[in-house]
């Protein structure tokens, strides 16, 4: 029963280029959440998407950030043009549903550095 | 607006008790999480708490007051594997976790 995979575990990119994170639930969960850790900071949340929805994303920056979680395969967080301040951990987690009723799995994370 | 507050570091000794304690203000309140996080690891759950009151499992015990807006984690016998950051989060309505800073703890022998 494997758990929340995320990948790449680490990723580094020049300043410009894009990235893109991946982020598979558990079996059975058909919700995920990502958050973003920067250094010597707490997890925010950025975005809460259902399969082909994106229900919540309040966390998310307005530019160069998006998000989906299509009806087959991961779900998958894009950053354009990445900036130096993008240097970050970025979580992903899923549930059943939404609630502690449920829930929450975390990934081990995407550790993406910008050069 | 949105705040959550817990100390950023403690020192316990193993074999000992420690108490981590969260405050929180947030527009929304579904429950209140603790999480263990290891460096460059995934955010474990430890335990949920959505009405008043103390919940216990094994060596691990969390309290919540919601009129006070105040949680506590308590770790009973401490062991160097306890050393890590400690989350303490707020569930809002949407299904949107609010976390604190995070409360690095070291166990030392």
């Amino acid at each position: 029963n494997a758990g929340v995979m995320q990948n790449p575990r680490h990723l580094v990119r020049r300043r410009g280029q894009e990235a893109r994170l991946r982020c598979s639930p558990m079996k059975g969960h058909s919700h995920v959440y990502w958050y973003r850790q920067l250094p010597e900071e707490g997890l925010k949340f950025m975005v809460y998407l259902q399969k082909e929805n994106i229900i919540d994303e309040s966390g998310m920056p307005k530019e160069r950030f998006s998000a989906e979680f299509p009806k087959e395969g991961p779900s998958i967080l894009r950053i354009q043009q990445v900036v130096r301040g993008d240097s970050a951990a970025y979580f992903c987690a899923s549930s059943p549903n939404h609630g502690q009723n449920y829930g929450y799995t975390f990934g081990s994370g995407t550790r993406l550095t910008v050069v | 607006g949105q705040n959550i507050d817990q100390p950023t570091e403690m020192t316990a000794t193993e074999g000992a008790i420690v108490q981590i304690n969260c405050t929180y203000q947030t527009s929304g309140f579904n429950g209140l999480f603790w999480y263990q996080q290891h460096a460059g690891e995934a955010p474990t759950f430890l335990s949920y708490n959505v009405l008043d009151g103390l919940e216990e499992k094994g060596r691990f015990s969390s309290f919540l007051s919601r009129s006070k807006g105040y949680s506590y984690l308590l770790l009973k016998e401490l062991q160097m594997k306890d050393s890590a950051s400690y989350l303490c989060a707020v569930e809002e309505g949407t299904g949107k976790l609010i976390f604190g800073q995070g409360t690095t703890l070291q166990v030392k022998p």
